[in-house]
């Protein structure tokens, strides 16, 4: 079966870029989409189709995939922005979630 | 407003059954694909089970295939999870998810609804 892999953890210091992978065979070749769960609260789709950011979603989260990785990029990182972050992907009629990142706003 | 209700979680022995309703508002279910999502205590999320717009079409993941069945009723707007023989593995919260057009992910959750398979 189909797995994605996250970093367990990334810390960032407000105001800097935090970066977030996401690893799978052949992972460029699907479309990988991005979730922020935040404690109580369902999960936020941040990004879809690699770098496509829906309505509402702030300007400084991106997105980005090539060979194996897809990356979440998030800029000026502010404190709401700590959470977890959950990769996703689709293949062979089965949808993947990754293990989840949490990030650490230090 | 797009709204997704889930309701039928619960206490359950295993071996038992559950079914899961989500009641969905605030826009038109029957262009959408659906899914069930869940996230055992301690643990990520797993997609479950999802179905076309007209219901032709249900996938699942392996660990419920021949357990749980997805269905649902476009003309009350909801969505259904028949849960039978369930494992305490199958303990979590099940959340109803909205597919976004042309995507294979969901840009609607409901609240979700617990389900705890224990004796």
């Amino acid at each position: 079966s189909y797995e994605l892999t996250q970093p367990p953890s990334v810390s960032v210091s407000p105001g800097q870029t935090a970066s977030i992978t996401c690893s799978g065979d052949k992972l460029g070749d699907k479309y990988a989409c991005w979730f922020q769960r935040k404690p109580g609260q369902s999960p936020l789709l941040v990004i879809y189709r690699d770098t496509m950011r829906p309505s509402g979603i702030p300007e400084r989260f991106s997105g980005s995939s090539s060979g194996n990785t897809a990356t979440l990029t998030i800029s000026g990182t502010q404190a709401m922005d700590e959470a977890d972050y959950y990769c996703q992907a689709w293949d062979s009629s089965t949808v993947v979630f990754g293990g989840g990142t949490k990030l650490t706003v230090l | 407003e797009v709204q997704l209700v889930e309701s039928g979680g619960g206490l359950v022995q295993p071996g038992g059954s559950l079914r899961l309703s989500c009641a969905a508002s605030g826009f038109t279910f029957s262009s959408h694909w659906m899914s069930w999502v869940r996230q055992a205590p301690g643990k990520g999320l797993e997609w479950v089970a999802n179905i076309k717009e007209d219901g032709s079409e249900k996938q699942y993941v392996d660990s419920v295939k021949g357990r749980f069945t997805i269905s649902r009723d476009n003309a009350k707007n909801s969505l259904y999870l028949q849960m039978n023989s369930l494992r305490a593995e199958d303990t979590a919260v099940y959340y109803c998810a909205r597919h976004l057009v042309g995507v294979i992910t969901f840009d609607y959750w409901g609240q979700g609804t617990l389900v705890t398979v224990s004796s």
